[in-house]
């Protein structure tokens, strides 16, 4: 069964532009959280959707936006870029809704950004 | 959530044993305790996880104390496929969060 896939998986952007980053979960798999890595902060969550509906939002500004689509996949979105927004983005799927079960989280490889 | 507390690195020799220990001393009834580990450009991958009894899996055991304010991930024979930032992580469920808190984890190094 194919794991999650995230695209692009490296980009360059410079400050001030946009930036659009997609997640397929695993087949079957409704919830799709994303997380931000960087060396500074470390793993931080950013938003969670189910059913097409964002469902638990972390502490991020609202530069950074998400959607699901009705067949699961999401997109992040982060516009007017700034320096600090380099980092790994993660995206992990999960059958149910997160908060729901533990142990069913399924991470992507991410897709690393970087700002100049 | 219970804040987790964990060494910054380790070290183990290939086809030992490692125990990676994590403190979580405020963890309240319902958290559940979690390990996860990112090998190097990856993406988190889910090791193990438990409520109160100790548990085994494929990839590793955790045994957890009987006050559960702290819990060891023990990997039975590391290879080197195995070095990597191990994360311990306490999270309740059942209410409407369920994110997932990273601390800063363990660096695990495995010399062959």
């Amino acid at each position: 069964k194919a794991g999650v896939t995230q695209t692009p998986r490296y980009l360059i952007k410079t400050r001030g532009q946009q930036v659009t980053l997609s997640c397929s979960p695993i087949s079957g798999h409704r919830s799709v959280s994303w997380y931000q890595q960087t060396p500074g902060q470390g793993l931080q969550f950013l938003f969670e959707y189910f059913s097409e509906t964002q469902r638990n939002k972390g502490n991020f500004p609202g530069r950074f936006s998400g959607r699901q689509f009705s067949n699961s996949r999401s997109e992040m979105n982060v516009s007017t870029l700034e320096l600090g927004d380099s980092a790994l983005y993660l995206c992990a799927s999960s059958p149910r809704r997160a908060s729901e079960v533990p142990g069913e989280l399924f991470f992507g490889e991410g897709s690393r950004l970087t700002v100049l | 959530d219970a804040k987790t507390t964990q060494p910054n690195s380790m070290e183990s020799n290939e086809e030992e044993p490692v125990h990676l220990p994590c403190n979580h001393s405020t963890i309240s009834g319902t958290d559940y305790i979690h390990w996860y580990r990112q090998l190097p450009s990856q993406g988190p991958e889910y090791v193990i996880h438990g409520l109160t009894s100790n548990v085994n899996n494929r990839m590793a055991s955790l045994a957890i104390a009987e006050d559960r304010k702290s819990s060891t991930l023990i990997l039975h024979r590391a290879t080197l496929r195995d070095a990597a930032v191990y994360y311990c992580i306490s999270n309740r469920y059942g209410g409407s969060q369920g994110n997932l808190i990273f601390g800063k984890g363990t660096k695990l190094s495995v010399k062959p």
